[in-house]
């Protein structure tokens, strides 16, 4: 049982570059989030999903897409990086929205953007 | 933007020692207190879900209790060990209108246990 897992583990960018941020998990869990951490400021909520087909903003979602085409996989996208981007982002998931459950989180993706 | 508070910010406790710290987040519209440890290097592994008001939860020698009506919780650590040595993150989940939304993290509290 693997989890919730990230890829990839860290990526260096130039600004203006686009990538995508991977996330999977094999728990058929309905609620999915991306959050980003940065020294001194803890984990920021950027976007979540409840379902497929269903996302949603969080306190920091600017400058990042995200789309849940099936209920395993959650991409989180970057159009065009800039440095304050440059952060450690974890994915975590729950069974549902406001199941009372603990989330799970992936080991994390260490960008930077030069 | 709710604002979830941890303090004290870091801890150098000796091994042996007992501890404890806190998280402060707003009452209001409340759903659940969530409790992580996070050690470096590694991703947040999940302690407690606290929900009703004047719960205690424990595992091992970690346990938490919960107030909800003035939006504090306590995070007890009995008999400190090096392995505990960790950030502990605690996070607010708020009650809005289609559910609860998404976790809001305190920053919080760096735990150092001296051998």
């Amino acid at each position: 049982n693997a989890g919730v897992t990230q890829t990839p583990k860290f990526q260096v960018l130039k600004t203006g570059q686009s990538m995508t941020l991977q996330c999977a998990q094999d728990m058929n869990h309905e609620y999915m989030s991306w959050y980003r951490q940065d020294p001194g400021m803890g984990l920021r909520l950027i976007h979540y999903s409840v379902g497929a087909g269903i996302t949603d903003q969080g306190e920091v979602p600017n400058g990042y897409n995200v789309s849940r085409s099936t209920t395993e996989d959650f991409p989180l996208r970057l159009l065009s990086a800039a440095p304050s981007q440059t952060s450690v982002y974890f994915c975590a998931s729950s069974l549902k929205q406001g199941s009372i459950q603990p989330q799970h989180f992936g080991d994390g993706t260490r960008l930077s953007i030069l | 933007i709710l604002n979830v508070e941890q303090s004290p910010q870091s801890l150098h406790v000796q091994e042996g020692d007992s501890t404890n710290f806190t998280c402060s987040f707003p009452s209001s519209n409340f759903y659940a207190l969530h409790w992580y440890r996070w050690e470096t290097a590694k991703s947040p592994e999940a302690l407690f879900v606290m929900t009703l008001n004047g719960d205690e939860k424990k595992k091992g020698r970690i346990s938490a209790t919960l107030n909800t009506k003035e939006g504090y919780s306590y995070l007890y650590i009995k008999g400190s060990q090096p392995e505990d040595s960790a950030t502990y993150l605690c996070a607010s989940e708020m009650y809005s209108g289609g559910g609860a939304d998404g976790l809001t993290f305190g920053k919080g509290t760096h735990l150092i246990i001296q051998p």
